[in-house]
């Protein structure tokens, strides 16, 4: 149990392209799910905290208008890439919360989606 | 406050011996330390994870030791295998109110035959 999914797995993009990357909870209910940045050889960068339909919340630093969340349902959050640049290349991880039952505090994450930007 | 702190940043173990990997944090609030694995190319997943309230917790070959005054708790790899090279993530989180976890700098654990 406890599935995250991300799709795509991978993308490449020509610069100034938006990318959307899709985060499911397959077999729970997410009432918070997370989108992390990761780059190479370092750890995990949380960028934002979305609580389905309600307004996403961002990290210090982070631009909400570059990097798009939507938490649409309780199993289905969504983070855009507008207007990628190569600066936007990088490795993108989803996490999904259960916040009730049994491992309500555990964060699961997904596969993750390697983004790079030509 | 709300850094955790891993150490060592890499560690090499041979067969069969054991791995064991620090961490330490500042911030009391903290009553949820999980421990994940991540392999390259590939997201976190959960190995184990302690709350405060015991000093330590087994599952099969890994085991957390919690020391709460001391704000540190610590992984233990029994018998490592080679299948256990990877990226080791200390993390740590409220349970209730602030979700976040803060994640320590990762280890890189190589097990040579």
């Amino acid at each position: 149990g406890a599935v995250v999914s991300q799709h795509p797995s991978r993308v490449i993009c020509k610069s100034g392209t938006s990318v959307k990357i899709e985060c499911r909870s397959l077999d729970f209910q997410a009432t918070t799910m997370f989108w992390y940045r990761q780059f190479p050889k370092q750890s995990l960068m949380l960028m934002a905290t979305s609580n389905e339909g309600s307004k996403a919340t961002y990290e210090q630093g982070v631009e909400k208008d570059k990097f798009l969340i939507n938490h649409a349902s309780l199993t289905l959050s969504t983070l855009t890439v507008t207007s990628a640049h190569p600066e936007d290349s990088s490795f993108y991880i989803c996490s999904a919360r259960p916040g009730q039952g049994r491992g309500q505090e555990t964060q699961y994450f997904g596969p993750g989606t390697r983004l790079l930007v030509l | 406050q709300q850094q955790v702190k891993q150490s060592p940043q890499s560690l090499i173990v041979q067969k069969g011996g054991i791995s064991i990997i620090n961490c330490a944090y500042e911030n009391t609030a903290f009553d949820y330390f999980p421990w994940y694995q991540q392999f390259p190319g590939k997201g976190p997943a959960l190995l184990i994870a302690i709350r405060p309230d015991v000093s330590e917790k087994k599952e099969g070959r890994f085991t957390i030791s919690f020391n709460k005054s001391a704000k540190q708790f610590s992984l233990h790899i029994m018998d490592s295998q080679p299948g256990d090279s990877a990226t080791y993530f200390c993390a740590a989180s409220m349970r209730v109110g602030n979700e976040k976890l803060t994640f320590g700098t990762g280890t890189r654990l190589t097990i040579i035959p």
